[in-house]
């Protein structure tokens, strides 16, 4: 897992905050993605980036704001969040060749988010 | 549609008999098939795929998994399970054609008691 790494690991705010979802992966990838995992449901794909550009965006409420500085970094910035966006959100990243074929998504450990 | 199918929420094993965790697929064209396993509180861990070439594919930790194209199954599987192997697996598939994004199934809990 130190391949991907995300921080916090555990988040608790409460639903007027604004807070930071950050993931940085030590691959030399350049697709990144953040996923949803709740609980009893599939891992749901919120957003991914290809060369830092956005392709993604799987009908995800603005509340939920990402950004790629660099095909290093993904940020998930979070503003008015509701309970039921209460998961463990994941960060993954690939490699996208030549002719859109992307190779092993690899994930980082998580940020376990509590909404209040 | 795309669509993965993991038909048992939860598997449960004698330590030392071997195991098997079900994945069936439907995609157009060829898939690409991936097997990951989540333990407590952690993300997703890589443990084998397959692309192309031998029906059945051997990874991490003593896992093997063979594609059945007739059957369009990829199911999981190791000769003898140990205790450490209790986690949560989920099998993903890749329609070649797209451009890379993986379908999850909902994953199969799975239990080795000693």
């Amino acid at each position: 897992e130190t391949g991907v790494t995300q921080t916090p690991r555990h988040l608790v705010m409460g639903m007027t905050n604004k807070k930071s979802l950050k993931c940085e992966q030590h691959l030399g990838h350049n697709a990144m993605y953040w996923y949803k995992q709740s609980a009893k449901k599939p891992l749901e794909l919120m957003f991914v980036y290809n060369f830092k550009e956005q392709t993604e965006n799987n009908s995800v409420p603005s509340r939920f704001s990402p950004e790629c500085p660099n095909s290093s970094h993904l940020f998930l910035h979070l503003h008015t969040l509701q309970p039921e966006d209460s998961a463990l959100y994941l960060c993954a990243s690939s490699q996208l060749a030549s002719g859109g074929y992307t190779d092993t998504q690899y994930f980082g450990p998580g940020t376990r988010l509590t909404v209040l | 549609a795309q669509s993965v199918a993991q038909p048992e929420d939860q598997v449960n094993v004698a330590e030392g008999n071997p195991l098997t965790v079900k994945c069936t697929y439907s995609v157009s064209g060829n898939p690409y098939l991936f097997w990951y396993v989540q333990y407590p509180n952690r993300g997703l861990q890589f443990l084998l795929k397959y692309i192309t070439g031998d029906n059945l594919v051997k990874g991490s930790y003593g896992f093997e998994a063979e594609f059945n194209k007739s059957q369009t199954s990829f199911h999981l599987k190791k000769p003898s399970a140990l205790v450490s192997d209790s986690a949560l697996y989920f099998c993903a598939v890749r329609d070649r054609g797209s451009q890379g994004n993986l379908i999850f199934g909902k994953g199969t809990k799975l239990s080795v008691k000693p």
